[in-house]
């Protein structure tokens, strides 16, 4: 089982709509959640990054935690065709000195937005 | 502040052959990483280094070597390129803290 898994999608959806993007990980000590938007031949870029459980806002777009399931959720809201790309979740241990604060990341889901 | 860079964009190799990607950051981070990026296999480590002089083997690190001589430099090598090394590389850094940022990627095409 991989640590991290996450739909690969494509997912293509109407401007204007209410996108969920969501990662199961299995090992329990994960503290530390993050989402990439990667744009087609580009690097990833963060965009958002929580810790333990909860939601937290940024715009458009809400990450939600929830530790007791294993389960991670990006949500964009009015989704523009702007928001076309790849996104990766990505989580990492409580920081461990000399464990080299590793990431394991999810394989991304595609996401088109069309006009 | 250019952030983190990287060095070829763009590589076609013959089986065999060496090259070396150079990845450079002007953040003064401590942490820096090698991933290669290959369809439905999601970002995978490949060496890590947690500070000048160091580094460390991630989760596919046959292949390849790196070195980290300057802390703002972190050097992937490939001794003898074969065709399962193509694939889209990328160097990340942080100052230790739990993101990581990522350059723009180096596309490598070994025939």
């Amino acid at each position: 089982q991989k640590e991290v898994e996450q739909d690969p999608g494509p997912l293509s959806v109407p401007e204007g709509a209410i996108v969920s993007l969501n990662c199961t990980y299995s090992n329990s000590a994960f503290q530390y959640f993050m989402w990439y938007r990667q744009y087609s031949r580009k690097g990833p870029e963060l965009l958002m990054y929580t810790y333990s459980s909860g939601n937290k806002e940024d715009g458009r777009f809400t990450a939600q935690v929830d530790k007791s399931s294993k389960y991670i959720s990006l949500f964009i809201r009015d989704s523009q065709p702007s928001d076309s790309a790849t996104y990766l979740c990505a989580v990492n241990l409580a920081k461990v000195t000399g464990g080299g604060n590793k990431l394991t990341f999810g394989t991304g889901t595609q996401l088109k937005v069309e006009l | 502040n250019a952030g983190v860079t990287q060095t070829p964009k763009f590589r076609v190799l013959k089986t065999g052959q060496s090259m070396t990607l150079l990845c450079a950051q002007d953040m003064n981070h401590e942490y820096m990483y090698w991933y290669r990026q290959d369809p439905g296999m999601g970002l995978r480590l490949i060496h890590y280094s947690v500070g000048e002089g160091t580094t460390a083997k991630g989760e596919v690190p046959d292949g390849y070597n790196v070195s980290r001589l300057k802390k703002q430099n972190f050097l992937l090598g490939l001794e003898s390129a074969a065709p399962s090394q193509t694939s889209v590389y990328f160097c990340a850094s942080t100052t230790g803290a739990e993101t990581q940022y990522f350059g723009p990627g180096t596309r490598l095409l070994v025939l």
